[in-house]
């Protein structure tokens, strides 16, 4: 089946420094997702991307859908002690209902 | 973004009992919504996609009569856990897709279910 390899596993960096964790797959995908999960609660909804190619960005996120739409990066900037979670990547198909599929995720710590 | 509302956000049962688990979309309509269940620091595992009016499609290794879905209106989807076990104690999220959307999901606050 459909599997999705994110990067960094987990990333220790230092409060103002910028992040960058990427997706890739083997599959192609129609939708590429970015969430953040704060413990005990479900994934909040960051970034979506729709085309290959597409660049987006959400204040200090900011991502990309690859051009063989089989991979994609989320970049952070001037990190904060708040950005501290876990943030997964999420390929969708188009089709199944929109099956999505998510990615190990990056276990992100902030040091003030 | 869309609201999912997720009840009980913690349950505590015992072996042999059932707990059914609720996801409601507040704010919208929903045809399709999707349980996962997630382990301690490990990323979600889609269970199945519940779609409204129709039976559930449950991925490769999900026990359908363990785990039942009813998806019986636009804004409502449960999932009970049948004659539980120790083993069945995680975490389970749903999430719910707009209808007619591009196709993101919104997903609910999670449920806690301990089975002792």
């Amino acid at each position: 089946g459909q599997q999705l390899n994110q990067s960094p596993q987990s990333m220790f960096i230092q409060e103002g420094e910028d992040v960058s964790m990427n997706c890739t797959s083997s599959s192609i995908f129609n939708t590429w997702l970015w969430y953040k999960q704060d413990p005990g609660e479900g994934p909040v909804l960051l970034i979506a991307l729709y085309k290959a190619g597409e660049l987006t960005s959400n204040g200090r996120l900011t991502a990309q859908f690859g051009i063989t739409r089989k991979d994609s990066f989320l970049n952070i900037s001037a990190s904060i002690p708040s950005d501290v979670g876990i943030y997964f990547c999420a390929g969708q198909l188009g089709t199944g209902g929109f099956k999505t599929i998510f990615g190990a995720g990056t276990r992100l710590f902030v040091k003030a | 973004g869309a609201v999912v509302s997720q009840h009980p956000s913690r349950v505590i049962c015992k072996s042999g009992t059932s707990v059914k688990i609720e996801c409601r979309s507040l704010d919208f309509q929903a045809t399709t919504m999707f349980w996962y269940r997630q382990f301690p620091k490990k990323s979600l595992m889609l269970m199945a996609t519940s779609n409204e009016g129709s039976k559930a499609t449950y991925e490769q290794g999900v026990e359908k009569d363990k785990f039942l879905i009813n998806h019986a209106s636009l804004t409502l989807s449960t999932l009970t856990v049948t004659s539980a076990h120790p083993e069945d104690s995680s975490f389970y999220i749903c999430s719910a897709r707009v209808i007619q959307s591009t196709g993101e999901a919104f997903f609910g606050q999670g449920t806690r279910l301990t089975v002792v």
